[in-house]
């Protein structure tokens, strides 16, 4: 049973290039949000995707946006990175109204 | 907003014995969940334990229980016959109605031999 699935697993960029994260759910959930886990830190919510449309947005900038395909799938995109854009990005996928989560393996973004 | 408060930075347990991590948190609304997620090296989050806040019997699952306050909004975990492989980060998280997760700053659970 495929899980949550992350890719890549890590990326190192420079100050002021843009990323893009993925992320393929859980096979029948529809739902994908994604969490920003800085070092030593627990993770922050982003935001969260459902039926290809953003549903709910942490505190974070407009330079973190998202997407949702048709298959579920999601990407996170980064503009104009920082240095303290740099952190473990978690993806977890739920079927909507159900209590549980999946959570992918991250991707480790190092800005340099 | 909801908050989530581990006061616990590391916890230490040896083998066999009993360890409690606490959590605590901070909301104004009356339905809710609380999970409690191991984070291991892999750095995969593994759903550990859940609670509905509806529910006034502590959850189980195997060596893990809680200790669910409502009106004190505590929410502890109980690892009895701790493991070597229950070492990892542990952390306490708060989902709203609309499926947000607000997660502590996480306690570092070493078991020792």
């Amino acid at each position: 049973d495929a899980g949550v699935t992350q890719s890549p697993t890590h990326l190192i960029k420079t100050r002021g290039q843009q990323v893009t994260l993925r992320c393929s759910p859980k096979s029948g959930h529809d739902t994908v949000s994604w969490y920003q886990q800085a070092l030593g830190q627990g993770p922050q919510f982003i935001f969260q995707y459902y039926e290809e449309e953003e549903r709910q947005r942490g505190n974070f900038p407009d330079r973190f946006s998202g997407h949702q395909f048709p298959n579920y799938s999601s990407e996170l995109n980064v503009n104009a990175l920082l240095l303290g854009d740099s952190a473990l990005y978690l993806c977890a996928s739920s079927v909507t109204g159900a209590r549980g989560y999946t959570f992918g393996s991250g991707t480790r973004l190092t800005v340099v | 907003a909801q908050t989530v408060t581990q006061s616990q930075p590391e916890m230490s347990v040896q083998e066999a014995e009993t360890v409690t991590l606490s959590c605590t948190y901070d909301t104004s609304e009356s339905d809710y969940y609380l999970f409690w997620y191991k984070q291991p090296p892999s750095r995969q989050m593994i759903l550990v334990i859940r609670q509905e806040a509806y529910k006034q019997q502590n959850a189980t699952e195997n060596r893990f229980s809680v200790n669910f306050q409502k009106a004190a909004k505590s929410f502890s975990l109980k690892i009895s016959d701790s493991q070597l492989g229950d070492a990892a980060m542990y952390f306490c998280a708060y989902r709203s109605a609309y499926g947000k997760l607000t997660f502590g700053t996480g306690t570092r659970l070493q078991v020792t031999l």
